[in-house]
């Protein structure tokens, strides 16, 4: 078993749509959850990060964790041409000197005008 | 501030040989990172340096290797060059090892032939 899976997609969705991106992981002793987004020819961009279970919001953006379940999950609302990009979750089992991510595959996500 | 920086941005490498790639942390940052991403297997880590020393290695043969210098710039260099190993190398940095967030750079896209 993969330790963050994550849909591939595509998605396709219309300008003004809520999108849900989603991963599942398997060890219930990562701590630190992180979406990512990546437009095309470019490094990854840090949208937000979550330690606890519950939800983090950041302008259109909302972050939920359910660690009893071990699902994360990104919410982008009034979504926008320009959210086109692939959506990687990330997860580490420590903050500080001993963690490295470990990321899912990615999600493609075309909002389409 | 500027952002990470990798250099060069592309690279065309033939089977056999040996590579370095150049990455320059965003200023004040002293950890970095390296990732190899393929449509295969996606984002996977390579190592971490914090102050000129290797604290995480992920799962690569020792064909790959790194070092980081006294201001925090870090090189990896990737010896006996295979098919596979074409991929986009990112580097990320982040201020003191914090794994949770971590910024990225361009990349490098190396096509080995």
């Amino acid at each position: 078993q993969k330790e963050v899976e994550q849909d591939p997609g595509p998605l396709s969705v219309p300008e003004g749509a809520i999108v849900s991106l989603n991963c599942t992981y398997s060890n219930s002793a990562f701590q630190y959850f992180m979406w990512y987004r990546q437009y095309s020819r470019k490094g990854p961009e840090l949208l937000m990060y979550t330690y606890s279970s519950g939800n983090k919001e950041d302008g259109r953006f909302t972050a939920q964790v359910d660690k009893s379940s071990k699902y994360i999950s990104l919410f982008i609302r009034d979504s926008q041409p320009s959210d086109s990009a692939t959506y990687l979750c990330a997860i580490t089992n420590y903050g500080g000197s001993q963690g490295n991510l470990i990321f899912g595959k990615g999600t493609k996500l075309s909002v389409k005008p | 501030k500027a952002g990470v920086t990798q250099t060069p941005r592309y690279l065309i490498k033939t089977r056999g040989q040996q590579v370095t790639l150049s990455c320059s942390p965003i200023s004040g940052h002293r950890s970095v990172s390296w990732y190899q991403q393929t449509p295969g297997q996606g984002l996977q880590f390579l190592f971490e340096y914090f102050s000129e020393t290797q604290r995480n290695k992920g799962n690569f043969p020792g064909r790959f290797s790194g070092r980081q210098f006294s201001n925090s710039r870090s090189e990896m260099n990737v010896s006996t060059l295979e098919l596979g190993d074409s991929a986009l190398y990112l580097c990320a940095s982040s201020l003191a090892g914090e794994s949770y967030e971590q910024y990225f750079g361009p990349g490098t896209r190396l096509t080995v032939t």
